[in-house]
């Protein structure tokens, strides 16, 4: 069974940091690109980022492009979400998607961790 | 640009069926793209993704009563007889290659 397991959320000050971890079991984490999608409190989801299966190809919205980092540890089976100069706007619940199986960079996320709420407030 | 875009609500009784739309942005008619349900207070959940000529593939478990179907630069997502837990917001998803791109989301309320 694919899982995917989101943690490392929490309450943080304007401009600090935050990693976010997501744990992924029950497939060949390292044949597989991975996302994260956050979602603001009664808003809609967002792309925030995405990471090729060799992590050879990044990507990043705009919206967090020079303050968040993706990577991906294959060894581990695990994603991680580097977050810098974090503002109240990027208060959200934060997910890991797996990119659908034989994608490299892009396509469907064919599935979905639980999620891990980040709030920015002073 | 690469926009999709839903209407904010939809509605529908208990038993019927319903059709969701999603639209892509003019010059984008020929992309895939994927539906996704986000039941209240969980994460979203993959229900199929839907190619240009009409021809979907479904995540696991996902019922018969799911189908997707395309004219033009438009997707549709239609649930049959639809149940309670149907209740959702229900978001398409596409891509390009350094993009990925949300619509807005529909909020489906059954009757």
């Amino acid at each position: 069974e694919v899982q995917l397991v989101e943690s490392g959320g929490g309450l943080v000050k304007p401009g600090g940091s935050l990693r976010l971890s997501c744990a992924a079991s029950g497939f060949s984490f390292r044949s597989y690109g991975m996302n994260w999608v956050r979602q603001a409190p009664g808003k809609g989801l967002e792309w925030v980022s995405s990471i090729s299966t060799s992590s050879s190809h990044i990507y990043y919205a705009d919206s967090v492009q020079g303050r968040f980092t993706i990577f991906k540890d294959n060894a581990q089976n695990s994603l991680y979400l580097q977050m810098n100069s974090l503002r109240a706007e990027d208060t959200a619940v934060y997910y890991c998607a797996r990119l659908e199986e034989g994608a490299i960079a892009y396509g469907s996320f064919d599935y979905w961790g639980q999620g891990t709420l980040v709030t920015v407030s002073s | 640009q690469l926009v999709l875009t839903q209407s904010p609500s939809a509605s529908a009784s208990l038993g019927a069926s319903v059709k969701l739309t999603c639209t892509l942005s003019s010059g984008h008619s020929s992309y895939a793209i994927a539906w996704h349900q986000q039941q209240p207070d969980k994460g979203p959940r993959y229900l199929m993704k839907l190619n240009s000529d009409g021809s979907h593939t479904k995540g696991d478990g996902i019922p018969d009563r799911f189908s997707g179907s395309t004219s033009g630069a438009e997707r549709y997502l239609t649930i049959s007889s639809l149940q309670s837990e149907d209740e959702a917001d229900y978001y398409c998803q596409t891509w390009g290659t350094d993009i990925r791109v949300f619509g807005g989301g529909t909020k489906l309320t059954v009757l």
